[in-house]
């Protein structure tokens, strides 16, 4: 069982928006460096959030992360058939020098 | 460009023993934390390991005591000594580079070495 919730799925037209949403069990998530990776079956993860809201270079502004209280959200707007993959939440507690994931998002485009 | 390559990976059995290594270019290695991260089959990602850029470490909690993750600053090479391997430790482990020198955000991530612990 992950220290961090996602739903298992999410799916959406495309063009549609989907959210994914990652919440902590024992902690509050709000203090913790949180990110946001794409994965593809065997590729490399790919980081699209980090510090909870910002994008690295070379991603497209149709993913935005936010955080609300305990939790944070991974938006893709505009979604396209490309963007089929599972989506991970990571949180990183810099003082206790731990990591955890997310189970992970599955994202359909129908 | 940052490239991270994993080798060491391979078929061992329970109990046994295997080290993992990355391979780092690109950027300047002694300045970022890095990361192990596997891929369990049915379960995900998960984090194993991290060493920040003055070699504080930190690790799961599913392999504290079995795994000790070093680095070589000369070689910008990072390692996974992996002892007392268990059936659920099978999985594609990844390196990563982080954004900082803090154990904080994995940013750049290997192809993956495959490890399978199995008799």
């Amino acid at each position: 069982q992950s220290v961090l919730t996602q739903p298992p799925s999410v799916s959406a037209a495309p063009g549609q928006k989907v959210t994914i949403s990652c919440s902590g069990r024992n902690s509050n998530i709000g203090n913790l460096y949180v990110s946001w990776f794409q994965h593809l079956p065997g590729t490399a993860p790919k980081l699209l959030i980090y510090d909870n809201n910002t994008r690295p270079s070379g991603i497209p502004d149709r993913f935005s992360g936010s955080k609300s209280g305990p939790s944070v959200t991974l938006d893709i707007a505009g979604l396209q058939t490309g963007d089929e993959a599972d989506y991970y939440c990571g949180a990183w507690d810099a003082n206790l020098n731990v990591g955890f994931f997310g189970g992970g998002t599955k994202v359909t485009v129908l | 460009e940052v490239q991270l390559v994993e080798s060491g990976g391979g078929l061992v059995q329970p109990g046994r023993s295997l080290r993992l290594s990355c391979a780092a270019s690109g950027f300047n290695f002694n300045d970022y934390a890095l990361h192990w991260v596997r891929r369990v089959p049915g379960k995900g990602l998960e984090w194993v390991s991290g060493i920040s850029w003055k070699n504080v470490v930190g690790y799961a909690d599913s392999v504290k005591g079995r795994f000790t993750i070093s680095r070589d600053n000369a070689k910008k090479s990072l390692f996974l000594e992996m002892r007392s391997l268990r059936t659920d430790d099978t999985g594609v482990y990844y390196c990563a580079k982080d954004r900082y020198p803090i154990i904080a955000a994995p940013e750049y991530w290997g192809q993956g070495a495959l490890v399978t612990v199995s008799s």
